[in-house]
């Protein structure tokens, strides 16, 4: 069955950087599209970035352009969000979900998440 | 950027059936997908491409799409099915594709 483990949350100061990762397993990762979406707390969702299976195109949400950048290594089935320049409207739990194509419309199945908090 | 319009809550009683509404501009002309999320757990698709059912969801849950507003619908509505309801789309603007969701709707089972 498809699994999805996110890691790498945590308390981060202001400005200060964090890598996130996904633990992909139950499907062929290099065959999919992957996508960050995260959960502000008591708010909803909000998509954050994404990129192909082949890791040649990926895009972001304007919030997070320029800050943020998406990878992955579908040699180790593992999707990465590096977020620099934190601000304290980053902080949210953060999901990873597969596309359900190389890169479709929808998300077909999604990790537990992993809180980032960004305190001043 | 494309706006999805949820009501913030919905209530209905045990075994009555509850509709979700979603309205977004001729939303008709854009598939839509909807995902249940229950406290403290991810999100799980329950309804794409406007009104299939992937795999395992029950056929109570069904939905429809049609002008400026897609619905999901839960027949015999049951207390498991308390939770926050939102439906996404894709657009695409200047060539920058962008995954939209509602703001979600707290479906409660009184």
């Amino acid at each position: 069955q498809v699994q999805l483990v996110e890691s790498g949350g945590g308390v981060v100061q202001l400005g200060r950087s964090l890598r996130l990762s996904c633990a992909a397993s139950g499907f062929t990762f290099s065959s999919y599209g992957m996508h960050w979406v995260r959960q502000a707390p008591g708010k909803g969702l909000e998509w954050v970035a994404v990129m192909s299976n082949d890791g040649n195109n990926k895009f972001y949400a304007d919030s997070v352009k320029g800050r943020f950048t998406i990878s992955r290594d579908n040699s180790k089935n593992t999707l990465y969000l590096q977020m620099n320049s934190l601000r304290a409207e980053d902080t949210a739990v953060y999901f990873c979900a597969k596309d359900a194509l190389e890169m479709s419309t929808l998300f077909d199945y999604w990790g537990q998440g992993t809180l980032v908090t960004v305190s001043s | 950027s494309y706006v999805l319009t949820q009501p913030p809550s919905v209530s209905v009683a045990p075994g009555k059936t509850a509709r979700i509404t979603c309205g977004g501009n001729n939303i008709g002309s854009k598939s839509v997908h909807w995902y249940q999320q229950k406290p403290g757990q991810a999100p799980v698709l329950v309804v794409y491409d406007d009104s299939d059912r992937p795999s395992g969801i029950p056929e109570r849950f069904s939905g429809s799409n049609s002008g400026n507003t897609a619905t999901l619908t839960i027949s015999r509505v049951e207390a498991g099915d308390e939770a926050d309801y939102y439906c996404q789309v894709w657009e695409s603007s200047n060539g920058h594709p962008n995954w939209v969701f509602g703001g979600g709707t707290q479906l409660t089972v009184l």
